[in-house]
């Protein structure tokens, strides 16, 4: 299995930008989250699906934050429009029966 | 509300020596299941170990084994024979048995250094 993929790995972009992140969970795993780490505010939860459904999207700090998840096997963060303030490593987990398994992350910065 | 503690923002140790990480944790429920994860430089966050709160026996996973004392609500993480490729961040995290979500609960972290 080649574990949760998330793309792209670094992205840079200026102010205003429409920004998305895409991630691929494990197979078979019904439940997707969105977290962003910076190392003011540590690992946030943004939003988590459940069989594609968002059940909590309490974490997404603003309207400009938006996440869908069309299918089993992908999702979508996007940021529009970005601002510097949203630069962090922004990481998609999916899970099962209880553990949640990472993804590599995405970089991304805002200038 | 459940709440995860790590007292300890940055722990060192030398290499090969052991090292216990603390979690304390906060919940009134019996069902739970809790949580070590690894986050090294290259900040992928890696499952290190698991324990369901049921269960009186301790985890284990090669290097690497909890305390879990239950009545204390104390789930420290022992990492013996520190190797150079444990520096990382480690974060402990909680989940309710009760929530089909599976959602987390996470500490602050401690920073893990290891002195060659």
């Amino acid at each position: 299995d080649a574990g949760v993929i998330q793309s792209p790995r670094h992205e840079v972009t200026e102010m205003g930008q429409e920004v998305t992140l895409r991630c691929k969970p494990i197979s078979g795993h019904n439940s997707l989250f969105w977290y962003r780490q910076t190392m003011m505010r540590g690992l946030e939860l943004l939003i988590y699906f459940n069989n594609n459904v968002p059940i909590d999207d309490s974490g997404m700090p603003e309207d400009r934050f938006s996440a869908k998840m069309p299918n089993a096997s992908f999702s979508t963060l996007k940021i529009q429009p970005s601002e510097p303030r949203d630069s962090a490593v922004y990481f998609c987990a999916s899970c099962n029966q209880g553990e949640q398994y990472f993804g590599p992350g995405t970089r991304l910065t805002v200038t | 509300a459940q709440t995860v503690t790590q007292s300890q923002p940055e722990m060192s140790v030398q290499e090969a020596e052991t090292v216990t990480l603390s979690c304390t944790y906060d919940t009134s429920e019996s069902d739970y299941y809790l949580f070590w994860y690894k986050q090294p430089p290259s900040r992928q966050m890696i499952l290190v170990i698991r324990q369901e709160a049921y269960k009186q026996q301790n985890a284990t996973e090669n290097r690497f084994s909890v305390n879990f004392q239950k009545a204390a609500k104390s789930f420290s993480l022992k990492i013996s024979d520190s190797q150079l490729g444990d520096a990382a961040m480690y974060f402990c995290a909680y989940r309710s048995g009760l929530d089909s979500n599976y959602q987390l609960i996470w500490g602050a972290g401690t920073k893990l250094i290891i002195k060659p």
